[in-house]
């Protein structure tokens, strides 16, 4: 079955400071991996996705990530963290035409 | 601009009565979906729809009915079988796979 952990339930990160949130998937074929972000109250924003090719993938607002096959991971990175970058943040797995969710990683960011 | 609209963003209903969230969108999209959203619990499919006519149960739908009689409408109506309807409710669309989600803003429902 397929599955999406996101292991992480909260971090917390200064201002400024580098973020590596995380993303395991179980799934049997090759997958197409996506990161959503959501601010209190409102919808999800698509910020990248994974289907094929080089496996460091560049988004929007400064974020990227990398999918390793041999680790079943699609983690999420930014370099240089924003008060704005405080949200919720949700991995998913594309299969058929249904999209399996994490449960997704609370970000705090502090001054 | 395209996009996918939502309301009401608020919603208050009495216990006991069934109540309809509205979900259109103009971005030709085939797929349309109904998230449901508690804390720390992430979303969880209620029904989704791939084509005008046609629709399925998600993990959780019971409690819920939909209909799909236009390709840009997939209106949810919560019923009043559905034990704790409190929550965040989420339409979505895609055009497939590939694209990932398109969503909308979300309607909060609260039940008193």
């Amino acid at each position: 079955a397929q599955s999406v952990t996101q292991p992480d339930i909260h971090i917390t990160v200064s201002e400024g400071a580098s973020l590596e949130l995380r993303c395991n998937y179980s799934y049997g074929a090759t997958p197409y991996l996506f990161w959503y972000v959501q601010s209190p109250g409102q919808g999800l924003q698509l910020l990248l996705k994974y289907f094929s090719g080089d496996t460091l993938v560049q988004g929007i607002k400064g974020f990227e990530a990398e999918f390793k096959r041999s680790q079943s991971s699609f983690n999420l990175r930014k370099p240089s963290v924003h008060w704005s970058d405080a949200a919720e943040y949700f991995c998913a797995v594309g299969t058929g035409n249904q999209f399996y969710f994490g449960t997704g990683t609370s970000l705090t960011v502090i001054p | 601009d395209g996009g996918i609209t939502q309301s009401p963003k608020y919603l208050f209903r009495k216990e006991g009565q069934n109540v309809t969230l509205s979900c259109e969108q103009n971005l030709n999209h085939d797929a349309m979906y109904w998230y449901r959203q508690d804390p720390g619990q992430g979303l969880r499919l209620i029904y989704y729809s791939q084509i005008v006519n046609d629709f399925q149960k998600g993990d959780i739908a019971e409690g819920y009915s939909v209909s799909r009689e236009k390709k840009e409408s997939f209106p949810l109506t919560v019923t009043s079988a559905q034990k704790n309807p409190t929550a965040f409710y989420l339409c979505a669309s895609s055009r497939n796979r590939d694209y990932g989600y398109t969503f909308g803003s979300g309607t909060r429902l609260t039940v008193v």
